[in-house]
């Protein structure tokens, strides 16, 4: 069983604070690796995503990934209350034709004004 | 707009009536999976599709079937609900192939087995 794991928080922040989001995946064969945001009640939207070693940024998040310590984290920088959500880790290993998309449980996220 | 749809978006059952969850996206997209979400143990995938007549196995399968007859449908189905399959339930779609993968979810169905 493919496992992700993920702090389940919650997790508070003031507001204009970096927020760190970590992950940590059982399989290393895993290729890609994403982080969705869902906020209550909705479904999860994609924030990033990475499948190579090191640091991508994408405004104020960065996703940041280590295959060999099998890691992954996503960092928010100046949060802001309309970040407070639940942020979902995702690990995809692609064999052959088979294909699976492993979530962790999400780490709930809330910015303090 | 691009999109999926799932219906219906609530849903109270009594066990044992089989009932059915549809699920359609209209961008043209090869893979579409069914995922449950329960309280602390985030997203689990039931069943996804590679294609039209392909059908696998997620972490979750048991009490559910799937088909994918056309390209854009992809429907869930209780034969037989009990109420452990009270959840959330997702329907998600993506592009095959390549590592970059996004999947669209949709709105998600919240189902009550009584």
């Amino acid at each position: 069983q493919k496992e992700v794991e993920q702090n389940s928080g919650p997790l508070s922040v003031p507001e204009g604070a970096i927020a760190s989001l970590n992950c940590t995946y059982s399989d290393r064969g895993s290729q890609s690796f994403f982080w969705y945001r869902q906020y209550s009640g909705k479904s999860p939207e994609l924030i990033m995503f990475i499948y190579s070693n090191g640091d991508k940024e994408d405004g104020r998040f960065t996703a940041q990934l280590n295959k060999a310590s099998q890691y992954v984290s996503l960092l928010i920088r100046d949060s802001q209350p309309s970040d407070s959500a639940t942020y979902l880790c995702a690990v995809n290993t692609v064999s052959g034709s088979a294909r699976q998309l492993t979530f962790g449980s999400g780490t709930q996220l809330t910015v303090l004004p | 707009e691009a999109q999926v749809t799932q219906n219906p978006r609530y849903l109270i059952t009594v066990t044992g009536k089989k009932l059915t969850v549809t699920c359609s996206q209209n961008m043209n997209h090869e893979y579409m999976s069914w995922y449950r979400q329960d309280p602390g143990l985030g997203l689990r995938q039931i069943y996804y599709s590679m294609n039209v007549e392909v059908t696998d196995k997620g972490d979750v399968p048991e009490g559910y079937k799937v088909s994918r007859k056309e390209k854009r449908n992809f429907p869930l189905i209780l034969e037989s609900p009990s109420p452990n399959q009270t959840s959330l339930y997702f329907c998600a779609s993506s592009n095959t192939g390549g590592r970059d993968e996004k999947l669209f979810f949709g709105s998600g169905t919240q189902l009550s087995v009584l």
